[in-house]
């Protein structure tokens, strides 16, 4: 199986400043099929990208996404008070789908 | 909008079957080109995707759970069902249900399932 190792393992920033969140693959994602998931504490995570690079329905434009092969990126431009929480990175290019350990973005 | 709801035994026995039924509301389960999945994440810890079915029936299951895993569709009574046989202390975990095509585009809200005697 792919497997998704994220870092770094927390990251502690102020509100407004620019978090960036990495996402390496064991091998190489087949296409873009990439995605990224927020989850705050007691809630179901929230898809927040799809296809590397695409915002989900609904999704603020302070979030993006980059990266191809097996080298992903998650930026969030300016951090909001609700951006703290953790992120998960998952593949879905082979079969099994599998997701990253996960990245907590932690007030300073 | 998709809404999906867990339900099902909060507590299950060492080695018994644990069952959970996800209800899928906000329009048919035929309407659209969703997979229906379940993923578990134990307390503390990341997310485990465990397997999807579709509206056929036709189903794709993690290898390291295809041996105690079954995940069944009742279209008609638009619900998707997860069961998990021979279960131990490792299987303790929230169960979310989720729908999407390639991502999990829609979530439960997620049901904790608890294996002890």
């Amino acid at each position: 199986e792919t497997v998704l190792t994220q870092s770094p393992g927390t990251l502690s920033l102020s509100p407004g400043e620019r978090a960036t969140l990495s996402c390496r693959a064991s091998q190489s994602i087949s296409g873009t099929d990439f995605a990224w998931y927020q989850q705050r504490p007691g809630q179901a995570p929230r898809l927040l990208i799809f296809g590397a690079s695409s915002r989900a329905t609904g999704i603020p434009d302070r979030f993006g996404g980059s990266g191809s092969g097996t080298d992903f990126t998650l930026t969030i431009s300016r951090l909001e008070p609700e951006d703290f929480a953790i992120y998960y990175c998952q593949q879905y290019g082979t079969s099994p789908w599998t997701f990253g350990q996960g990245t907590k973005v932690e007030v300073k | 909008q998709v809404q999906l709801q867990e339900s099902g035994p909060g507590l299950v026995k060492p080695s018994q079957t644990l069952s959970l039924t996800c209800t899928v509301s906000g329009g048919s389960m035929n309407s659209g080109s969703y997979f229906w999945s379940w993923i578990r994440q134990p307390a503390g810890k990341g997310l485990e995707f465990i397997g999807r079915v579709y509206n056929s029936g036709s189903t794709n299951y993690n290898p390291s759970l295809k041996s105690r895993v079954t995940i069944s569709v009742d279209t008609s009574k638009n619900q998707f069902s997860l069961k998990l046989n021979s279960v131990t202390a490792a299987d303790t975990a929230v169960y979310y249900c989720a729908s999407g095509w390639s991502t999990f585009d829609y979530w439960g809200q997620g049901a904790l399932v608890t294996v002890s005697s």
